[in-house]
């Protein structure tokens, strides 16, 4: 299995931009880089996806390098709202099929 | 996300007994995912079903065992279960050939 590593936490203060870095092995050809938030007791939400370059929506902006072996989050001037833990997910081929690997996650913190 | 509910959403059993996590989604998706969640090793696949039958070993099956009778159904059960099968469960769901997965609010078993 592919293994992915974050960072375990992150602080931050309001209105700062925060980054965070998956870094994945073994990504596979055709696998997106997908990126989740959770907040306790919830289950993780959709924040982002992408394959290569850079991609952006409303809430955050996604940058993979050439070689796709790791992935940064950018969340843009972070609230105390967006204070979780935010998970990488990388689609994995294995011998049973496609296997999907959550990075442990990375708890941010926003300060006031 | 209330189109992935998940039943029961607190369950506290005995070393040995049989036990039944049911999934159900509103959302029309053909593939849906089992995980669980504990403490600092972020979200692990254990099975998933990319259409009705269809069942695939995700990273940690060993233990489980899941039923895919209808589309919109998803359960998984622990034939005699374990303390060190204590965790928090969650269900996801995601449409064919997209990334996204949209996730259930987590069932939380804690086996004694």
């Amino acid at each position: 299995l592919a293994k992915t590593t974050q960072p375990i936490s992150m602080d931050s203060y309001e209105g700062q931009e925060v980054n965070i870095t998956c870094s994945h092995n073994n990504i596979a050809t055709n696998d997106y880089i997908t990126w989740y938030q959770q907040f306790p007791s919830q289950g993780p939400r959709f924040i982002i996806q992408g394959y290569k370059t850079k991609v952006t929506n409303e809430v955050a902006s996604l940058f993979i390098p050439a070689d796709r072996k790791s992935s940064t989050l950018s969340l843009p001037r972070v609230s105390l709202s967006d204070t979780a833990v935010y998970y990488c997910l990388v689609g994995e081929r294995n011998n049973y099929g496609q296997n999907f690997v959550f990075g442990p996650g990375t708890r941010l913190s926003v300060l006031p | 996300d209330a189109d992935v509910t998940q039943t029961p959403r607190n369950r506290i059993t005995k070393t040995g007994k049989r036990i039944m996590l049911e999934c159900s989604q509103t959302k029309g998706h053909d593939r849906m995912y089992w995980y669980r969640q504990d403490p600092g090793l972020g979200l692990r696949l254990i099975y998933y079903s990319f259409d009705v039958k269809d069942i695939n070993k995700g990273e940690i099956s060993d233990g489980y065992s899941v039923s895919r009778q209808a589309q919109a159904k998803f359960s998984l059960s622990l034939e005699s279960a374990i303390p060190n099968q204590t965790a928090l469960y969650f269900c996801a769901t995601s449409e064919r050939g997209a990334n996204e997965q949209f996730f259930g609010p987590g069932t939380r078993l804690t086996v004694l």
